[in-house]
């Protein structure tokens, strides 16, 4: 079956380690891999795109990597803060005809102070 | 801020009766997706609107339906409820794939 696994259990980690979150997929060949923050109630906030010809994408603090040989892709948070914590969602277009986005159900991310 | 506008943010509708719900999108945004989420689930993927034809169609029913208007608002439209529907419909406005916005949601529960 065509799915999109990421760590179902909580990630906590301590102020200033890098976090790292991740996201395999199985059965599609996506074009390009989003990662997106959610808190709690509150709707996703789009945070980077990796397209399927990049090794490696960074914004700020954030780094993201994306393998199509293992499927799968890295979402990186260094120097973390508490602030950082939230749900960490990623999300393709599973490319079969037709505009169409899959999300991951995400990871909950706490950074403790 | 995102720019993109959900209402009602809570409503509470009987099994059976229709739903409307409602998104103003950024100006400029010529394409707008909408979404369900279950809790403790990511966002599913119901339809997608671009320039006011339907772009893409997610695994739900044709109960649930869309419109999108000139001014960049957009509708989604739900009958004939069922106890499964009850979950936060998101809105997503966006010009690229980079440039992409969520609206806050709108809470429904179907009872």
């Amino acid at each position: 079956s065509q799915k999109i696994e990421q760590n179902s259990e909580a990630l906590n980690i301590q102020e200033g380690k890098t976090a790292t979150l991740t996201c395999n997929y199985t059965n599609y060949s996506p074009a390009y891999l989003q990662w997106y923050r959610q808190d709690p109630g509150r709707g996703p906030v789009f945070l980077l795109l990796i397209r399927e010809n990049e090794k490696e994408k960074r914004k700020e603090r954030l780094k993201v990597t994306f393998d199509t040989t293992l499927k799968q892709s890295l979402f990186h948070i260094t120097a973390s803060q508490p602030a950082d914590s939230a749900t960490y969602l990623c999300a393709l277009d599973p490319n079969t005809g037709g505009f169409k986005t899959i999300f991951g159900a995400g990871t909950r991310l706490f950074v403790k102070a | 801020e995102t720019g993109v506008t959900q209402s009602p943010t809570h409503l509470i509708k009987t099994r059976g009766q229709q739903v409307t719900l409602r998104c103003s999108s950024q100006s400029g945004h010529n394409t707008v997706s909408w979404y369900q989420q279950a809790l403790g689930q990511g966002p599913q993927f119901i339809f997608q609107y671009y320039r006011e034809e339907e772009n893409g169609r997610g695994n739900f029913p044709p109960r649930f339906s869309g419109l999108q208007f000139p001014n960049y608002s957009s509708e989604l439209n739900v009958n004939a409820l069922e106890l499964d529907d009850s979950a936060l419909y998101l809105c997503a406005s966006s010009v690229d794939l980079n440039t992409i916005y969520f609206g806050e949601g709108s809470w429904l529960t179907v009872v």
